[in-house]
């Protein structure tokens, strides 16, 4: 079965400031994906990022970056000149995928908090 | 292009009582995945349903069902509600059922008293 692990329950971090959330995963699928969504204190699953186990290159959207390294098997999300409206749970997923079913299974989240 | 929508937002009901919960996908999207958020569960994944057809099932038991209608639309139910099932659902929806990435809505909070 797959997992996901996301080791830091919380972070904080001051505005303006870079910041690395930690994400490992545990598969024995040659192809897979990884998510990262953003939970705000509303509830919507905000989508982040995504990474192809097949991708030759690191997947940027704006501010944010995937910091793939497969072999380590983990999949941190970067998060560069960070603002207060960030500041939400973050969770990475990864793609389970079964005769054509998917499911996503989830880590933990890490609660990022940004200090003005 | 609209996002995922879900009825109600909001809901309290008591211990017994059955419950239905309504997620309409994005326009053109046909799978459509529930899970169940909790504080000590974390995100779990209930029922994938893609075409009508259920297509996966998460570990939970058989009070909570689904199904999905001809226009892409899926309702959850839950009978004989217990107080573990409050919880946060969310509903996410995929263009097609294999490599495509799951968005969700904005979820049902649901209260068991």
């Amino acid at each position: 079965a797959q997992k996901i692990t996301q080791t830091q329950p919380g972070m904080f971090v001051q505005e303006k400031e870079a910041v690395t959330l930690d994400c490992t995963y545990d598969t024995s699928d040659p192809s897979y994906g990884l998510f990262w969504y953003k939970q705000p204190s509303s509830g919507e699953m905000i989508f982040l990022i995504y990474q192809g186990s097949y991708d030759q290159q690191n997947a940027t959207e704006g501010r944010y970056s995937l910091n793939f390294q497969k072999a380590r098997k983990s999949a941190n999300l970067v998060i560069s000149a960070s603002q207060l409206g960030d500041s939400a749970m973050y969770f990475c997923a990864m793609r389970e995928t079964s005769r054509g079913a998917q499911k996503l299974v989830f880590g933990q989240g890490t609660r990022l908090t940004i200090n003005p | 292009k609209a996002g995922v929508t879900q009825t109600p937002r909001y809901l309290i009901k008591t211990r017994g009582q059955q419950v239905t919960l309504s997620c309409s996908p994005i326009s053109g999207h046909r799978s459509v995945s529930w899970y169940q958020q909790t504080p000590g569960q974390g995100l779990q994944f209930l029922f994938e349903y893609f075409s009508e057809t259920q297509r996966n099932k998460g570990n939970f038991p058989g009070r909570f069902s689904g199904r999905q209608f001809s226009n892409s639309r899926s309702e959850m139910n839950v009978s004989t509600l217990e107080l573990g099932d409050s919880a946060l659902y969310l509903c996410a929806s995929s263009f097609d059922s294999g490599q495509e990435t799951q968005y969700f809505g904005p979820g049902t909070r649901l209260l068991v008293l």
